[in-house]
């Protein structure tokens, strides 16, 4: 079974300073991962993907993140925060082999203080 | 392109009663997934459907009930609505049967709220 954790409920940073949102995953196959961004009263937008390819993935509004097998981790993260990244954030694993059904973590709140 | 709609966008039910809440996939699209997010929670899977069959059901029971039409839009019906129900629901498109590691467009949502 495939499950995700997200160390943090909320993170709090200085416009400028570096990002980072920690994401743990289990599966039992090799898995599909993404980090999803939700504004407030909006729905989730696509940050980016890791489907097998290259162990680190850039995403948009300058966010990667890096699949680490060994860790069973894939954090993301942002050399310098804006004060429009602040938002929510959401990581989801996809196991293969079936229907795409997605597990999501709970969400941390990213919080920029300028 | 049009992006994925919900409507409404907002609703106020009363516990016992039914509602429906409807879902325009992004063009091209052929499958549709619903979520439910409670406050403070991540997305829930509740079904998706794919060519107007429900193609995967997460942990929800039979009162959750969808359709998906000929043109790819979808509806999310809720029996018996209790107090629990109350959260954002989420519509979902994607292109070629929502496969493996295909990504998912989101809906804004549709805020529930039962009283």
């Amino acid at each position: 079974a495939q499950s995700v954790t997200q160390l943090g409920s909320h993170v709090s940073v200085s416009e400028g300073a570096l990002v980072l949102l920690r994401c743990n995953y289990s599966s039992s196959v090799p898995p599909y991962l993404f980090w999803y961004v939700q504004y407030p009263n909006q729905g989730l937008q696509l940050l980016l993907k890791y489907t097998s390819a290259a162990t680190l993935v850039k995403g948009i509004n300058g966010f990667e993140a890096e699949f680490k097998k060994s860790e069973t981790s894939f954090h993301l993260t942002k050399p310098s925060a804006h004060m429009s990244d602040a938002a929510e954030y959401f990581c989801a694993v996809s196991e293969g082999g079936g229907s795409y059904i997605p597990t999501f973590g709970r969400g941390t709140s990213l919080i920029v203080h300028p | 392109e049009t992006g994925v709609t919900q409507s409404p966008t907002h609703l106020i039910k009363t516990r016992g009663q039914q509602v429906t809440l409807r879902c325009s996939s992004q063009s091209g699209h052929n499958t549709v997934s619903w979520y439910q997010q409670a406050l403070g929670q991540g997305p829930q899977f509740i079904f998706q459907y794919y060519r107007e069959e429900e193609n995967g059901r997460g942990n929800f029971p039979p009162r959750f009930s969808g359709l998906q039409f000929p043109n790819y839009s979808s509806e999310l019906n809720v029996n018996a609505l209790e107090l629990d129900d109350s959260a954002l629901y989420l519509c979902a498109s994607s292109p070629q049967g929502g496969g493996e590691g295909v990504e998912q467009y989101f809906g804004p949502g549709t805020r529930l709220t039962v009283t």
